[in-house]
């Protein structure tokens, strides 16, 4: 299996804007979908991004996930920055389209 | 509406074996393509996938835990359920169920998710 290596935080002001890397260990990034999942304490995991660069209905288009194949790696770019988006941010993947293996999150603080 | 809620003890004893229901509402795990997945999350570590199960009763568990996992449905409730077995104290986390579903690209996504229940194991 593959490993899926995230920064352990970032941090940034209001407003701005911040991009958070998920680098694949071996194999091809874009050989199975990545997908970004935010967590905030005491409320349910929210998907943000799906399938590399989709959203869900009702996720703001501040949001958006890319490939970059020359660094094997994925990245979520959170434009616009709120208050709100202090969370915890995790990449995922999977073997096979079975076997899911996620990153070990980044938290994002908002100054 | 989709929604998904776990169940099951705050604590647990080592050796003992964990059992946590997904109770959801809002499709149906005969649905050609669906699944409910395991995940959870050690306090202030990573998510961990824990277990699979599909709408035609296929079944997949992660390598590391296979031994100690088993996952089972029943369609008429609605519920998912996950046993542990034997427990230690590493299998403190907070337990999630989440709708594993095929996006248009064929590849699967959790769409889906409960809110997570805190299980501690402690004696």
């Amino acid at each position: 299996n593959f490993m899926l290596t995230q920064p352990h935080s970032v941090s940034e002001s209001p407003g701005r804007t911040v991009s958070i890397s998920c680098t694949r260990s071996s194999g091809d990034i874009a050989g199975n979908s990545v997908q970004w999942y935010q967590l905030r304490p005491g409320r349910a995991p929210t998907t943000i991004i799906f399938d590399d660069n989709q959203r869900p209905s009702g996720v703001p288009d501040r949001f958006s996930g890319s490939l970059d194949t020359s660094s094997n790696s994925a990245s979520l770019t959170i434009s616009g920055l709120m208050a709100e988006d202090e969370a915890d941010y995790f990449c995922q993947s999977s073997d096979r389209n079975i076997y899911v293996i996620f990153g070990g999150g980044t938290k994002l603080t908002v100054l | 509406q989709v929604t998904l809620r776990e169940a099951g003890p705050a604590l647990v004893k080592p050796t003992q074996t964990l059992t946590l229901t997904c109770s959801f509402s809002g499709f149906s795990l005969l649905t050609n393509g669906l699944s409910v997945t395991w995940i959870r999350r050690p306090p202030g570590k990573a998510l961990e996938w824990l277990a699979r199960i599909d709408w035609d009763d296929d079944k997949y568990y992660n390598s590391s835990l296979k031994t100690r996992l088993a996952v089972s449905k029943d369609t008429s409730k609605n519920q998912v359920v996950l046993s542990l077995t034997n427990v230690d104290p590493g299998d403190t986390a907070t337990y999630f169920c989440a709708r594993l579903r095929r996006g248009p690209t064929g590849y699967n996504y959790f769409d889906f998710w409960g809110p997570g229940t805190l299980v501690t194991v402690s004696s």
